[in-house]
């Protein structure tokens, strides 16, 4: 069974600090990792997606990759109250016509004004 | 705009009532997929179609079926709907095999009671 694991909060950060998110997975063989924010009642929206080790820098956000721990992060820096949602990390298997995603049950991220 | 289109947004069923969600996306993409989301349990896969004229179970296919009409269109149906199946849908599609690989785009779901 491949799995995704996350911590499920939830997180509450003051504004301006940074807000750091963490997922696990199983599946070894896994290399492209997807991080997607959800407000209440919305569907998911892609923010970030990494293949490689290291660090991926986007605007205010990073991810981060090691495979050899199998672990993946994002921080999310000057946090924003509009930051305020579920963000949801997901794992593609390395090969195959489909590729669907396996996702974790999510964080729930809580910015203060 | 582009993207993936789900009907209906909301639905009440009673039990044993049968249903048919609808999806369609117009990105000229190969794979579809039907998810489900309940409570802290996270999006769950029910099933999936690789390409057109292909399709196959995900992680909780049991009480739904599902068509890949055209390369554009991918139905799931409640053939006897359960309380058990209220829940959020949401149909989602891909670009495939290449890389990079970009992930989904989601349709804006399918809220389903079942009474």
């Amino acid at each position: 069974q491949k799995e995704v694991e996350q911590n499920s909060g939830p997180l509450s950060v003051p504004e301006g600090a940074i807000a750091s998110l963490n997922c696990t997975y199983s599946d070894r063989g896994s290399q492209s990792f997807f991080w997607y924010r959800q407000y209440s009642g919305k569907s998911p929206e892609l923010i970030m997606f990494i293949y490689s080790n290291g660090d991926k820098e986007d605007g205010r956000f990073t991810a981060q990759l090691n495979k050899a721990s199998q672990y993946v992060s994002l921080l999310i820096r000057d946090s924003q109250p509009s930051d305020s949602a579920t963000y949801l990390c997901a794992v593609a298997p390395p090969s195959g016509s489909a590729r669907q995603l396996t996702f974790g049950s999510g964080t729930q991220l809580t910015v203060l004004p | 705009n582009a993207g993936v289109t789900q009907t209906p947004k909301f639905q009440v069923l009673k039990t044993g009532q049968s249903m048919t969600l609808q999806c369609a996306q117009d990105m000229n993409h190969n794979s579809m997929y039907w998810y489900r989301q309940d409570p802290g349990m996270g999006l769950r896969l029910i099933y999936y179609s690789a390409s057109e004229g292909t399709t196959d179970k995900g992680e909780v296919p049991n009480g739904y079926n599902v068509s890949r009409l055209n390369k554009r269109e991918f139905s799931l149906r409640l053939e006897s709907a359960a309380p058990s199946q209220t829940s959020v849908y949401f149909c989602a599609s891909s670009g495939g095999a290449g890389i990079p690989y970009y992930g989904y785009t989601f349709g804006s779901g399918t809220r389903l009671t079942v009474v």
